[in-house]
């Protein structure tokens, strides 16, 4: 069974750090495209960055800079690092397995439950 | 490449049919998907590469459209299906999502 389990959320002061951790299992994270979502309380879902099976990382120009996704092969665990927090990044975070037909990304089919990051002073 | 969805809200009662529409800014092929979120709960794929209908999901959603207009609809509206749906493009970065459509009970 495909499972994805985020930690890392919390409180932090606006300009500090945070590492997001997203533990996969049913599935081997390198071989796929994973990616983060966020969703500001009350708002819409916001695309963060994606990581695809050979590395190759794209982001969103609101976290372009600060944000870093990366991955952990030997722990099947994707990351978020999230530096120079603003009060603008506070969102529950999701990360997402992508579908994909051939090399094409199509959606994403599998969602962790979200962990909540909160910039606040 | 922004989407565009109408409406932001619809009022709809079990058994309508209902159509929510998702116009991007330029063409984007068939690279739209559409998802299903309940408040509290991650989203949920219904449909990509415009049409396709993801296992598992109730053949009464369907999605038609290319280039830059898409529809996601409901053919008949069972209780379970009052939630907010959002498209979201794939042709190229950032992957944007549209603003939401809150589909609530009439």
């Amino acid at each position: 069974e495909v499972q994805l389990v985020e930690s890392g959320g919390g409180l932090v002061q606006p300009g500090g750090s945070l590492r997001l951790s997203c533990a996969a299992s049913g599935f081997t994270v390198s071989s796929n495209y994973m990616s983060w979502v966020r969703q500001a309380p009350g708002k819409g879902l916001e695309w963060v960055s994606v990581i695809y099976s050979g590395g190759s990382t794209y982001y969103a120009d609101s976290v372009k800079g600060r944000f870093t996704i990366s991955r952990d092969n030997s722990k099947n665990t994707l990351y978020l690092q999230m530096n120079s927090l603003r009060a603008e990044d506070t969102a529950v975070y999701y990360c997402a397995r992508a579908a994909r037909y051939y090399d094409i990304l199509t959606g994403f089919d599998y969602w962790g439950q979200g962990t909540l990051v909160t910039v606040s002073s | 490449i922004q989407l565009t969805q109408s409406p932001s809200s619809l009022s709809a009662s079990v058994g309508d049919r209902v159509t929510i529409t998702c116009r991007a800014s330029q063409g984007i092929s068939s690279y739209l998907a559409w998802y299903q979120q309940k408040p509290g709960k991650a989203p949920k794929l219904l449909i990509y590469a415009a049409s396709t209908l993801q296992s598992g999901v109730p053949s009464r959603f369907s999605g038609s459209g290319s280039g830059t207009d898409f529809t996601l609809t409901i053919s008949s509206l069972q209780p379970e299906d009052f939630a907010t749906y959002y498209c979201q493009q794939l042709n190229s970065y950032p992957f944007h999502f549209g603003q939401g459509t809150k589909l609530e009970i009439k």
